[in-house]
């Protein structure tokens, strides 16, 4: 079946330093990407997206970028800060249908002061 | 302030009980799921639910049974499950059930099967 791939499973960085998380997808269909962010104890949350037709898109201290080709995307967050620490999870559908967006199983990102 | 709201938050069951997880949105949405999360697992839907009628059941076993009485609750009925049930159940609306329409998620129940 379809899936998606994510890497690594924790990344540990000190603060400041960037962080990137990738994912790979295997249904050529997908055509949205977004990523979620979910802190210890609470729910996932949007914190950016992608559609298809753009090949990077940035907001702030988080970037994502997209190689439709290559069936992979990444999210880029740069100067992190302790609050960035949870984990993020990316995920792929076509826009067709909601009932196909499969998520990747997550990373756990941490910040070292 | 959350436009989801679940409840219970946490709820311990034996194998023999039937109880029920509820969900509200405030947000207007036209869309709203059943997702699954266990530990190191991708998020697993459950149940689609598109101005309340059922669009999509992904092969959940007939031990949880989804009602949409209206456009803005949701509940999952629960009897004779399994311990590997265990998990954090999370409720979600979309403006839309299309691909491109970002989840809003709740808080979860955090349910436990004894």
């Amino acid at each position: 079946g379809e899936n998606v791939e994510q890497h690594p499973s924790t990344l540990s960085v000190q603060e400041g330093d960037s962080a990137v998380i990738k994912c790979t997808y295997s249904d050529s269909a997908s055509n949205y990407f977004p990523w979620y962010k979910q802190e210890l104890g609470k729910r996932p949350q949007l914190i950016i997206d992608i559609r298809s037709n753009v090949g990077e898109k940035k907001d702030q201290r988080i970037a994502v970028t997209l190689n439709k080709t290559a069936k992979h995307f990444s999210l880029h967050i740069t100067e992190t800060q302790p609050e960035d620490s949870a984990v993020y999870f990316c995920a792929a559908s076509p826009y067709s249908s909601a009932s196909k967006i499969i998520f990747g199983s997550g990373t756990r990102l941490s910040i070292r002061p | 302030e959350t436009g989801v709201t679940q409840t219970p938050r946490h709820l311990v069951m034996g194998m023999t009980n039937k109880k029920s997880l509820k969900c509200e949105q405030h947000l207007g949405h036209n869309a709203m799921y059943w997702y699954k999360q266990s530990a190191k697992k991708p998020l697993e839907l459950m149940f689609v639910y598109s101005l309340e009628e059922r669009v999509e059941n992904n092969s959940v076993p007939s031990r949880f049974s989804p009602e949409c009485p209206n456009s803005s609750h949701l509940f999952l009925h629960l009897h004779t499950l399994q311990p590997e049930d265990s998990a954090l159940y999370l409720c979600a609306s979309s403006q839309d059930p299309v691909g491109n329409s970002p989840l809003h998620f709740g808080n979860g129940t955090r349910l436990t099967v004894t």
